[in-house]
């Protein structure tokens, strides 16, 4: 069964970090392009960043410089690396698997997410 | 970065057709994908690309394009639709950017 299971939210004050994990199974996530996007209590959701297959990363401009995507191809995991957290950063962070074929972009295998509240 | 504009609420009646729309200049450029949302649960892909559906949607749900506006149709709504849906496309900046709409919530009457 292809699955994504994310870990590693909390409580953290501002300035703070974290780092969430994300844990494949059924599919390779070196061989794929990943995904974090983010979802603020109540509100839509922000595509924060990606890594493809071949090791390029690309960030949201609102955590550009401040969080780190990555993988350990041997542990078959995904993570985020969450540095000078700010309450703006407050939301259930999402890993999906990304498909772009070039004339799209789809999200199509997602955790079930994980909370990162950013408060004092 | 690109923008995508989606209307915040839509209502149909139970069984009537629905249209929810999405519209950025990105959208010129690439087809929207799509996703329903149910409080507290993940969102899941429901079209992609020009009007593709994931294995296990029904096909009660399509997906169109026209200019700069993408849409998703759902013909015959049921309760269970009752949800917030997304749209997102590429960023037609060429900058690897990825936007999503800022949701619509779907009301079966």
């Amino acid at each position: 069964e292809v699955q994504l299971v994310e870990s590693g939210g909390g409580l953290i004050q501002p300035g703070g970090s974290l780092r969430l994990s994300c844990a494949a199974s059924g599919f390779t996530v070196s061989s794929n392009y990943m995904s974090w996007v983010r979802q603020a209590p109540g509100k839509g959701l922000e595509w924060v960043s990606v890594i493809y297959s071949g090791g390029s990363t690309y960030y949201a401009d609102s955590v550009k410089g401040r969080f780190t995507i990555s993988r350990d191809n041997s542990k078959n995991t995904l993570y985020l690396q969450m540095n000078s957290l700010r309450a703006e950063d407050t939301a259930v962070y999402y890993c999906a698997n990304y498909d772009s074929s070039g004339h799209y972009s789809a999200f199509d295998i997602w955790g079930q997410g994980t909370m990162v509240t950013v408060s004092s | 970065s690109s923008e995508l504009t989606q209307d915040p609420a839509v209502s149909v009646a139970l069984g009537q057709t629905v249209r929810i729309t999405c519209q950025g200049d990105s959208l010129r450029s690439y087809y929207a994908s799509w996703y329903q949302q149910k409080p507290g649960q993940a969102p899941v892909l429901v079209i992609y690309g020009k009007n593709n559906r994931p294995s296990g949607i029904p096909d009660r749900f399509s997906g169109s394009s026209s200019g700069n506006t993408a849409s998703l149709t759902i013909t015959g709504a049921q309760a269970e639709d009752e949800a917030d849906y997304y749209c997102n496309s590429r960023d037609s900046s060429g900058n690897h950017y990825v936007v999503f709409g800022g949701g619509t919530k779907l009301t079966v009457l």
